[in-house]
């Protein structure tokens, strides 16, 4: 099957600080999907990204589907970003996602 | 949007016993939905895909007796996890898309089952 990794695992952040999480998927896909997962579990829908660029706020994200990667940016962090940055890609339209390992990601203030 | 609820948010069971989970799909349509698991500092798993009406297809290594499937609506899914065991602890969190729509999945906010 598809195989999904992200970078770093693991990621400390000054506040107001910026940063670049990375997600690359050994195969073509039909979407990729960028999630925030709080302490509570939710997982929140950050975006729907199968090419190309969106930006949402302080966050942005760039899917370059011929070269098989994906970038989520974090600008001017704060203490409310801190949580697991998953992205998933799915494969054909309607079948299951593939998480990647995730980025757990502190901002300290 | 799209909103998709998960009840209970928590549960404590004894061991032996059986537990149901519900997913609904509270705004929208979903023919097929999935069951995902989560163990602690881990990524999410697939279990299975609900699919309205017919039986759920299982992730290789998924005991299909054990975790029961049953999607008898378009806004519903049910999960119920047979004689439980510690081992299968766990957040367990289900997603569904817009039936007819784009591929983009949400996800409910999951359940955390403790076995004791």
């Amino acid at each position: 099957g598809i195989q999904v990794e992200q970078s770093p695992p693991d990621l400390i952040l000054q506040e107001g600080a910026n940063s670049t999480l990375r997600c690359n998927f050994s195969d073509s896909v039909n979407n990729l999907q960028w999630f925030h997962q709080n302490p509570w579990g939710q997982l929140i829908n950050l975006f729907y990204i199968p090419s190309g660029t969106k930006q949402n706020g302080r966050l942005s994200a760039t899917t370059v589907a011929t070269e098989r990667y994906s970038l989520l940016y974090i600008s001017s962090s704060q203490t409310t970003d801190s949580g697991v940055y998953f992205c998933a890609v799915e494969q054909a339209a309607g079948n299951k996602l593939t998480f990647g390992g995730g980025t757990r990601v502190l901002v300290k203030p | 949007g799209a909103v998709v609820s998960q009840h209970p948010s928590w549960v404590i069971c004894k061991s032996g016993t059986s537990v149901k989970i519900e997913c609904r799909s509270l705004d929208f349509q979903a023919t097929t939905m999935f069951w995902y698991r989560q163990f602690p500092k881990q990524s999410l798993m697939l279990m299975a895909t609900s699919n309205e009406g017919s039986k759920a297809t299982y992730e290789q290594g998924v005991e299909k007796d054990k975790f029961l499937i049953n999607h008898a609506s378009l806004t519903l899914s049910t999960l119920t996890v047979t004689s439980a065991h510690p081992e299968d602890s766990s957040f367990y969190i289900c997603s569904a898309r817009r039936t007819g729509w784009d591929t983009e999945a949400f996800f409910g906010q999951g359940t955390r089952l403790t076995v004791v």
